[in-house]
């Protein structure tokens, strides 16, 4: 067990719903980074925070959006859900930014999110 | 474009037999993890290489990064039913800041007894 737990374990929501996914990242852990992995694919970075703010974005819309707070939890927030938004989602948690060096993430078990 | 190309992608083997995994990528990356997901869980890390021609040995597991570290492999030796997984390769592209890891699409191993 990572000690990254991750809340709700799936969820089903329609299109043009929003949606919350949270995180509780290892304790002392300063950075949190989010992932989406389609159903096949390996997961794809969709952003990372540093002590609370925003430190490295992947390739993903605006209305993907997120929050991280002193007491080491984080917050996905995606809006206008999309079909293409199923997914698992997953929260890795560091204790520095992996840009600047190679440091071990580790992962929650994620949440499996379906748009119908 | 997908950085990291894994192959082969899917794996079904009997116990014992022995499996290489590659990774490759015409970029350059300043490090290298193998991670392994099980259904219903998240990657856990198995090892980063960051030297090229670095090897690293987790038990059965031969971990290798290639000399211009454009590319890595794993070698499991006489797998177990186990092992059975996703392997993940994962890197850090050189010099592009605010990224972080770029992952493959995986390797699915199944081992039977």
């Amino acid at each position: 067990e990572t000690g990254v737990t991750q809340s709700p374990t799936h969820l089903i929501k329609t299109r043009g719903q929003q949606v919350t996914l949270r995180c509780s990242s290892q304790s002392g852990h300063n950075t949190v980074s989010w992932y989406q992995q389609a159903l096949g694919q390996g997961p794809q970075f969709i952003f990372q925070y540093y002590r609370e703010e925003e430190n490295g974005r992947g390739n993903f819309p605006p209305r993907f959006s997120g929050l991280q707070f002193p007491n080491y939890s984080s917050e996905l927030n995606v809006n206008a859900l999309e079909l293409d938004d199923s997914a698992l989602y997953l929260c890795a948690s560091s204790l520095v930014p992996l840009a600047e060096r190679t440091d071990t993430q580790y992962f929650g078990p994620g949440t499996r999110l379906t748009v119908l | 474009t997908q950085l990291l190309e894994q192959s082969p992608q899917f794996l079904s083997i009997q116990e014992g037999e022995n499996l290489t995994v590659y990774c490759n990528s015409s970029s350059v990356f300043s490090s290298l993890q193998w991670y392994r997901q099980e259904p219903g869980e998240g990657p856990v890390l198995l090892v980063t290489v960051v030297t090229g021609g670095e090897v690293k040995k987790l038990k059965r597991l031969t971990f290798q990064f290639g000399d211009a570290r454009k590319d890595s492999s794993l070698h499991i030796t006489a797998a177990q039913p186990g092992d059975t997984g996703l392997y993940l390769c994962a890197g850090l592209p050189l010099n592009q800041a605010g990224t972080a890891l770029i992952f493959g699409k995986g390797t699915t191993l199944s081992v039977s007894s």
